[in-house]
């Protein structure tokens, strides 16, 4: 079955480390998403791409960087991690149509200490 | 300026009564309405959508009613189960690009 997958699930890193949270799909989706959960805010986009090789920034940018080398995987690296970026992070995916739906992953829970 | 909000932080309900979740947006633009539906230390899963040439949208226990003058939409869950204690979060899209704008969320307990 195809599936959306996140590595770390749990990561506890220092301020100023570089930080990478992987993200893969098998449903061979043209989009994937970025997202940060934080209690009252809901789902922010973060960073998102439409295709291999293309990236776009979301609302909460600043900070993050992505690469999108091939239709599977859309890494999120903190550059420089701070505490303000202590979060879960969620990866989605989706393909045109169907209202637009996406398909999540399961999360990374991030601490940064 | 949040598109999307969903002005209920919380909701509590008894077991098989029927749960409304509401939702407003500001952005006339939209074309399509979601609702998906978040357990605790999972990633949201996809419940029901709505086009906005509808006004209803029925799939088992679960209806999303669509009020465009108003720009609002409603989440009828009926009867109300033990299960369905999780997070719902409404989202909003349109034709012209692939993004989901987000509410908030609200956290629906559903009470034995």
């Amino acid at each position: 079955d195809a599936e959306i997958t996140q590595s770390p699930r749990h990561k506890i890193t220092e301020t100023g480390r570089q930080v990478t949270l992987a993200c893969h799909q098998t449903w061979n989706h043209n989009n994937m998403f970025w997202y940060r959960q934080d209690l009252g805010h809901g789902l922010r986009l973060i960073h998102y791409s439409y295709g291999v090789q293309d990236t776009n920034k979301g609302e909460v940018s600043d900070g993050y960087s992505v690469s999108r080398s091939n239709t599977e995987d859309l890494p999120l690296t903190l550059e420089s991690a701070a505490s303000s970026q202590t979060s879960v992070y969620f990866c989605a995916s989706s393909n045109s149509g169907r209202y637009n739906e996406q398909f999540f992953g399961p999360g990374t829970r991030l601490t940064v200490l | 300026d949040q598109q999307v909000k969903q002005n209920s932080p919380s909701l509590s309900v008894q077991e098989g009564r029927i749960s409304i979740l509401n939702c407003d947006y500001t952005n006339s633009m939209f074309d399509y309405f979601l609702w998906y539906k978040k357990y605790p230390a999972e990633g949201p899963t996809f419940l029901i959508s709505i086009s906005s040439i509808k006004d209803k949208n029925e799939d088992g226990r679960f209806t999303v009613f669509l009020n465009k003058s108003a720009k609002h939409l409603s989440l009828h869950i009926v009867p109300s189960q033990p299960g369905d204690s999780a997070v719902y979060f409404c989202a909003a899209s349109s034709d012209s690009n692939y993004q989901l704008i987000w509410g908030a969320g609200t956290k629906l307990i559903i009470k034995p």
